[in-house]
């Protein structure tokens, strides 16, 4: 079964320090994995995607992250922060379907706090 | 090239009432997708339809719900007699095809009192 786990629910730093959201993936299938950014009542924002190219992906505002199989791993840095990263975070899977079509697997999300 | 557009963006209904909700997907996407949010949650996969043809709904719920995306116009996800569990955002996303990167409207957050 495909399943994505973000292992924090909540995550605080301060301004200008790094920042490290962890989502680790379980897929049957070479997964295509997505950061995407949601700000409070807005929708969702693609922050960066992996689909079998470089294992170290760099997305908007100076985010990236790094595929690795080995650790089933797709987490989500950037190296400062700054306060209007805050936001949720979301990591997602996308699994093949035997019908030929894709699903969309979401974490449960990752809520960033920066402090001042 | 607009994004997603999704309307209302708030949504009250009492109990008992329909909802409507409209999604127009980015142009030259023909793939729609929704999908529901609970408070404190992840989004949840709800249904997946191309032009006229409903593809995937294995996450709509067997009762009330039901989607569209016609020839012409908007898709529509429908919830009839609506209860207070389905206050919720709704957020659709498009895509050019199956396979490709799924772009997101700004939701419809629906209150049923």
């Amino acid at each position: 079964a495909q399943s994505v786990t973000q292992l924090d629910s909540h995550v605080s730093v301060s301004e200008g320090t790094p920042v490290l959201l962890r989502c680790n993936y379980s897929s049957s299938y070479s997964p295509s994995l997505f950061w995407y950014v949601q700000h409070p009542n807005k929708g969702l924002q693609l922050l960066l995607k992996y689909t079998s190219a470089a294992t170290l992906v760099k997305g908007i505002n100076g985010f990236e992250a790094e595929f690795k199989k080995s650790e089933t791993s797709f987490h989500l840095t950037k190296p400062s922060a700054h306060m209007s990263d805050a936001a949720e975070y979301f990591c997602v899977v996308s699994v093949p379907r035997i019908s030929g079509t894709y699903k969309y697997i979401f974490g449960t999300g990752t809520r960033l706090k920066v402090l001042a | 090239n607009a994004g997603v557009m999704q309307n209302p963006r708030h949504l009250v209904r009492r109990r008992g009432q329909e909802a409507r909700l409209r999604c127009s997907p980015m142009k030259g996407h023909s793939h729609v997708y929704w999908y529901r949010q609970l408070p404190e949650e992840g989004l949840k996969f709800m249904v997946y339809l191309q032009k006229e043809n409903i593809i995937d709904e294995s996450g709509m719920p067997k009762e009330r719900f039901s989607a569209e995306f016609p020839k012409e116009g908007p898709s529509i996800l429908r919830i009839q007699q609506v209860v207070r569990g389905d206050s919720a955002a709704y957020f659709c996303a498009s895509s050019p095809t199956v396979q490709e990167t799924q772009y997101f409207g700004p939701g419809t957050r629906l209150l049923v009192l």
